[in-house]
Formats: structure tokens, sequence, C-alpha cells
């Protein structure tokens, strides 16, 4: 079993559209959680940063993390053609100066104009 | 502030060559990690460099090997490649540990 599992999509939707992103995970000692965006042949771009349990909110994105369910979520609102891209959540450890992050394998999102 | 920056962008060896990835840190950030990515899949960690040294390292072989020199700069050796070696390597920069910030990745390919 992966430690952090993530449906790979695609995922399609009609611009304007509230998109949710979901990961769930096996190691209940994870407590940084992250969301990276990725375009195509292009290194991951970090969208969202969150410690511990809760809602984090910028802009049109919000992030949650349940950590008794071991789940976190991406919701994106108003959603882009430009938000087309490869969604990933990673996450670590509470470990200083150790910077091991586990990654979902990605969800591909696609808005369509 | 300039961001993390790679060479080279693209690749190509043969099976059983050497390569060197080079990578420069985001200003201030003294912690570099490196990831491989296949194709379709997450990124998976290699190793990281603290301080010039390495202080944690995935489930890789010896043949991937790695420096990180004073201004915190840093290589990816990866010895005898093989096939499976072909994917995008990512390094990561960070400085308060808790937040990682990629390069745009140099392409490998091992044919």
């Amino acid at each position: 079993q992966k430690e952090v599992e993530q449906d790979p999509g695609p995922l399609s939707v009609p611009e304007g559209a509230i998109v949710s992103l979901n990961c769930t995970y096996s190691n209940s000692a994870f407590q940084y959680f992250m969301w990276y965006r990725q375009y195509s042949r292009k290194g991951p771009e970090l969208l969202m940063y969150t410690y511990s349990s809760g809602n984090k909110e910028d802009g049109r994105f919000t992030a949650q993390v349940d950590k008794s369910s071991k789940y976190i979520s991406l919701f994106i609102r108003d959603s882009q053609p430009s938000d087309s891209a490869t969604y990933l959540c990673a996450m670590k450890r509470p470990l200083n100066n150790f910077n091991k992050f586990y990654f979902g394998s990605g969800t591909k999102l696609n808005v369509k104009p | 502030e300039t961001g993390v920056t790679q060479s080279p962008t693209h690749l190509i060896k043969t099976r059983g060559q050497q390569v060197t990835l080079r990578c420069s840190s985001q200003s201030g950030h003294n912690t570099v990690s490196w990831y491989q990515q296949a194709l379709g899949q997450g990124p998976q960690f290699i190793f990281q460099y603290y301080r010039e040294e390495e202080n944690g390292r995935g489930n890789f072989p010896p043949r991937f090997s790695g420096l990180q020199f004073p201004n915190y700069s840093s290589e990816l050796n990866v010895n005898a490649l093989e096939l499976d070696d072909s994917a995008l390597y990512l390094c990561a920069s960070s400085g308060t540990y808790n937040e990682q910030f990629f390069g745009p990745g140099t392409r490998l390919t091992v044919l």
C-alpha cells in the first residue's frame, strides 16, 4: 500500500465550476501538508501549505486537512482554463532538518472553456 | 530573489553511461533535496543535503550520489545508467524545513 493515495483522474470540468481534489494517507505521523500544481513538462509549483488539521484559504484555493480521517482536500473556486494542470499532494513528518516529502501520483485536471 | 534553477534542461544518454545534473538553490536556502519523477507518477525522494552533508536518503541504490557546495548549490550523479532511470529529475530547496520550492527539472532519457 502506498503511503499517499491520489486519484489520477483525469478530471474534466467546465469553466467556473468548483473543483475538489483529494488525497488519503496511511501514516498518522504526517503533520505538514502541501499542494503543488504541475504544468506539463515543468517543475511543481507550491500552491498551499498547511500544518496539522484545519482549513486554509488563499484566493480561489482552499486546503483542508482532516487528520482523524487521514484525508486532505484542495478546493478550487471559479475554475479557469489556466488551472488545467496536474495537482500533486505532498506531506511530511515533523523532523527537523529533514525534508523527505511523500507525494501522491497526481490528479490531472482539465478545465474546459 | 532568484528561484531554484537546474541544468541542463534535457539530456540523452545511453545505458551504462554516467550523468551529472546541477542545481542552484533559492537564495537563503541551505537544504537541497533531489527527486525522481517518472512519467505519470509523483516525485520520489532520492536524497537530501543539508550544510554539505547527505542527511537522508530514499530507496535508491548507491549509484545515485550527490554533492552540495559551500554556496548550497548541488549536483546529482548517476552511474551505470539504466533504461528505468529515464525520468524528470527535480531539485528542491528549502530554508524553513517545511516548505520546498522546486526547480524546472532536468529531463533525462536513457537509450
